[in-house]
């Protein structure tokens, strides 16, 4: 299963875009990147997901590499009410249509004033 | 909200004992997923159901059981209860078995004393 590596914080300014980074260099051909967030011990929100492309939905952005090695979720607008843990994962798949999503640590992220 | 509900909301038990959280999935979702946080760790996948029948198994104990009722919702059954067993308890819910944009429940807190 390919792991994750991501920076354990991050902090950013209110109203400016926040760039959270993500490394997945053992990534395999057919694994997905998720992005997900908790705010504080809320259950985890989906964000957003990529295979190659870049993908853009109305939370967040995601840049995949060209070498699929690593990602970066943006968040063009941060507010306050994006601080949370941001978790960057990589599916790993069981068997026909199963994946299971490892969790790592993520990145706690403070949304300054 | 995510449509995924649990209950209890929080739990306190003593050691040795045996409890139950019980998870209804979004409506139209066939897949349900019990993960563990503990203090301070990420997310932990436990186990998967899709339509009644058991999909994938993560970390699972041997103490720790689960079904998948033919109305669809979920239980989680823990025994023998340690300490070391205090955490989050979070529902998932998605509409196939392939989980990569999972809803997730506000969790059951489960205090072991």
């Amino acid at each position: 299963d390919a792991k994750t590596t991501q920076p354990p914080s991050m902090d950013c300014a209110e109203g400016r875009a926040a760039n959270l980074p993500c490394n997945h260099s053992t990534i395999s051909g057919n694994e997905y990147v998720y992005w997900y967030r908790q705010i504080h011990s809320q259950g985890p929100q989906y964000i957003i997901h990529g295979l190659k492309n870049n993908e853009t939905n109305e939370m967040a952005s995601l840049i995949i590499t060209e070498d699929r090695k690593s990602s970066t979720l943006i968040l063009p607008h941060a507010t306050l009410r994006d601080t949370a843990v941001y978790y960057c994962i990589v599916s790993s798949r069981i068997g026909g249509n199963n994946r299971k999503l490892i969790w790592g640590l993520g990145t706690s992220l403070a949304v300054n004033p | 909200d995510s449509g995924v509900t649990q209950t209890p909301k929080h739990l306190i038990t003593a050691t040795g004992q045996r409890v139950t959280l019980r998870c209804s999935p979004r409506s139209g979702d066939l897949s349900v997923y019990w993960y563990q946080q503990s203090l301070d760790q990420g997310l932990q996948f436990l186990i998967q159901y899709y339509n009644g029948e058991e999909r994938a198994k993560g970390n699972i104990l041997e103490r720790f059981s689960a079904q998948q009722f033919p109305d669809l919702h979920s239980e989680l059954n823990l025994s023998s209860l340690e300490l070391g067993d205090s955490a989050l308890y979070f529902c998932a819910s998605s509409v196939l078995g392939d989980s990569y944009e999972q809803y997730f429940g506000p969790g059951t807190r489960l205090t072991v004393t």
